[in-house]
């Protein structure tokens, strides 16, 4: 079975740009999670989708957004880019049997913000 | 905001040696707690997933214990190998799951030869 996969894997925007990443699951997984790393904050959530609707939040401004697709391949959008949005963008799928599903992660995307 | 504290930050740890290292997070509204283990250039795995106070699991030579009404967990390894080396990362989640997965900052462990 093909693991969790995200596009591109690096990306490299100035400020104030939009930019949009995309992340498809695990075939038959229905739920996709999105997580921004940094270095000094670590592994923090940016919200759930799961069929089609956002289930869960976390704790980000508006100018972050995402969606999520029949097929549930989601993506995620960041827009008026600022310097602090440079992370490591991680997406994670499960079967959707709420949060305590074991969630299978992508490789990331590395954004960089000039 | 959910506050989820790993210990230690690093460990260095002699090949053969057995380790361990904790997940301390908030007493009330437990729903569950994640284990993970992320290798450098990889994604991270998840080990296990506990759900009930006292619970212990275990995978080959690592396992793991719950404690929800003291709100710890311990992650165990057995006899160290090269390939344990990785940053190990716990993440609770609380009833409901509205906030997601709440991940500590890790316990990175390296093994040395």
């Amino acid at each position: 079975k093909a693991g969790v996969t995200q596009t591109p894997r690096y990306l490299i925007k100035t400020r104030g740009q939009q930019v949009t990443l995309s992340c498809s699951p695990i075939s038959g997984h229905r739920s996709v999670s999105w997580y921004q790393q940094t270095p000094g904050q670590g592994l923090q959530f940016l919200f759930e989708y799961f069929s089609e609707t956002q289930r869960n939040k976390g704790n980000f401004p508006g100018r972050f957004s995402g969606r999520q697709f029949s097929n549930s391949r989601s993506e995620m959008n960041v827009s008026t880019l600022e310097l602090g949005d440079s992370a490591l963008y991680l997406c994670a799928s499960s079967l959707g049997q709420g949060p305590s599903g074991e969630q299978f992660f992508g490789p990331g995307t590395r954004l960089t913000v000039l | 905001i959910l506050n989820v504290e790993q210990s230690p930050q690093s460990l260095h740890v002699q090949e053969g040696d057995s380790t361990n290292f904790t997940c301390s997070f908030p007493s009330s509204n437990f729903y569950a707690l994640h284990w993970y283990r992320w290798e450098t250039a990889k994604s991270p795995e998840a080990l296990f997933v506990m759900t009930l106070n006292g619970d212990e699991k275990k995978k080959g030579r690592i396992s793991a214990t719950l404690n929800t009404k003291e709100g710890y967990s311990y992650l165990y390894i057995k006899g160290s190998q090269p390939e344990d080396s990785a940053t190990y990362l716990c993440a609770f989640i609380s009833g409901g799951g509205a906030d997601g997965l709440t991940f500590g900052k890790g316990t990175h462990l390296i093994i040395q030869p």
